[in-house]
């Protein structure tokens, strides 16, 4: 099945600075590389979300960047906010999706 | 658009009972919904998959028995624990996906149900 590696586990930033969580995964055959934010107690929200074919993918201050080759992708937050704050997971798949094990972002003022 | 509800948010219930858990997608017909389990700062563990009409399809080391799934409409899906014990108490949390073509789509995320047996 699929193995997805999230990195770093924690991460601490200052606002205005950039944040990026890497992920990788084993299935070649997975196609679907979505981003979650999950804010304590609420249930996990779609931020970004790009498909196999395509190579990067923005959406004002998020992007994500996909290496299939590599069998990596990697979220870039720019322009930290503290409302960034949260855990924020990658995912995987083709027909189901596996979430690697998350990242908390801490944003401080 | 595109909102699912769970309910109960949260539930308490004594060892040995059942508890059911229901998932709605609320403005779209879900031919799929996800089932998850989330322990405290830990990941989302898929637990099975279930299909309007057939039967759930469950992930490895996922007892069937314990976990009975039923998805009997294209907006509704049910977990039921059976025979609850206190390490079954966990986060469940469902999603849904109108899921076209065999690729899979966006998932829709309910606001999951907390579940602690005495």
């Amino acid at each position: 099945g699929e193995n997805v590696e999230q990195h770093p586990s924690t991460l601490s930033v200052q606002e205005g600075d950039s944040a990026v969580i890497k992920c990788t995964y084993s299935d070649s055959a997975s196609n679907y590389f979505p981003w979650y934010k999950q804010e304590l107690g609420k249930r996990p929200q779609l931020i970004i979300d790009i498909r196999s074919n395509v190579g990067e993918k923005k959406d004002q201050r998020i992007a994500v960047t996909l290496n299939k080759t590599a069998k990596h992708f990697s979220l870039h937050i720019t322009e930290t906010q503290p409302e960034d704050s949260a855990v924020y997971f990658c995912a995987a798949g083709y027909s189901t999706l596996t979430f690697g094990k998350g990242t908390m972002l801490l944003v401080s003022p | 658009g595109a909102v699912v509800s769970q309910h109960p948010s949260w539930v308490i219930c004594k060892s040995g009972t059942s508890v059911k858990i229901e998932c709605r997608s609320l403005d779209f017909q879900a031919t799929t919904m996800f089932w998850y389990r989330q322990f405290p700062k830990q990941s989302l563990m898929l637990m099975a998959t279930s299909n309007e009409g057939s039967k759930a399809t469950y992930e490895q080391g996922v007892e069937k028995d314990k976990f009975l799934i039923n998805h009997a409409s294209l907006t509704l899906s049910t977990l039921t624990v059976t025979s609850a014990h206190p390490e079954d108490s966990s986060f469940y949390i469902c999603s849904a996906s109108p899921r076209q073509s065999g690729t899979l789509n966006e998932q829709f995320f309910g606001p999951g149900t907390r579940l602690t047996v005495l």
